[in-house]
């Protein structure tokens, strides 16, 4: 069965801090997706990055990075010189298979202040 | 591309009444929608997958009859919480996918308060 790990509840940072969200991921299959979304206070999840399990490139978009490593099963998401709007609840989620049933984190609340 | 709305944006029912949320994909045919409940500061819990033209398919805990999903065209699929009661107050999200193999679209989600 999948599962997704999100071991930190909530991280707080200082602005212009660099933050980490870790995610650890379990999957038998060798064909999967892994996603990042925001949730910010409105409720409206924001797509950030999918990666399928056949790419373990590393990725940069501005100020957001992910660290996909398979031989830990873990795609780590950072964010370089963290704003005040970036606060929000962040969470990595697993589709199996190629299909697109999606199994989320419990998810990590990020709060930066100024 | 690949717009999902939903409506109403929040709701206010009285206990016992039904309401109905509407989740529209606006710019692309949606064979298969997702209908999930997210609770204050937990996870989103997936209730059903709706296949355009078939019956709903429910997560192991939610009950069909009190949340009543239709897929009745590749672009509307509605959810009924029928009977609401406070505990269902919650946010609806749902999700709209070209298929099974096709990445999910989110929309905004529907704020429910059942007073």
């Amino acid at each position: 069965a999948q599962k997704v790990t999100q071991a930190q509840t909530e991280i707080s940072v200082v602005e212009k801090e660099d933050v980490t969200l870790d995610c650890v991921y379990e999957t038998r299959d060798t064909t999967y997706y892994l996603f990042w979304y925001k949730q910010p206070p409105s409720g409206e999840l924001v797509f950030l990055i999918r990666r399928n399990s056949f790419d373990e490139q590393n990725e940069i978009s501005g100020r957001y990075s992910w660290n996909f490593q398979k031989s830990t099963s873990s795609f780590n998401f950072t964010i370089t010189a963290s704003q005040v709007v970036d606060s929000a609840v962040y969470f990595c989620a697993l589709s199996e298979g190629g299909y697109s049933t999606l199994t989320f984190g419990k998810g990590t609340m990020l709060l930066v202040s100024p | 591309g690949a717009v999902v709305s939903q409506h109403p944006s929040w709701v206010i029912c009285k206990s016992g009444t039904s309401v109905k949320i509407e989740c529209r994909s606006l710019d692309f045919q949606a064979t298969t929608m997702f209908w999930y409940r997210q609770f204050p500061k937990q996870s989103l819990m997936l209730m059903a997958t709706s296949n355009e033209g078939s019956k709903a398919t429910y997560e192991q805990g939610v009950e069909k009859d009190k949340f009543l999903i239709n897929h009745a065209s590749l672009t509307l699929s509605t959810l009924t919480v029928t009977s609401a009661h406070p505990e269902d107050s919650s946010f609806y999200i749902c999700s709209a996918s070209q298929g099974e193999h096709y990445e999910q679209y989110f929309g905004p989600g529907t704020r429910l308060t059942v007073t």
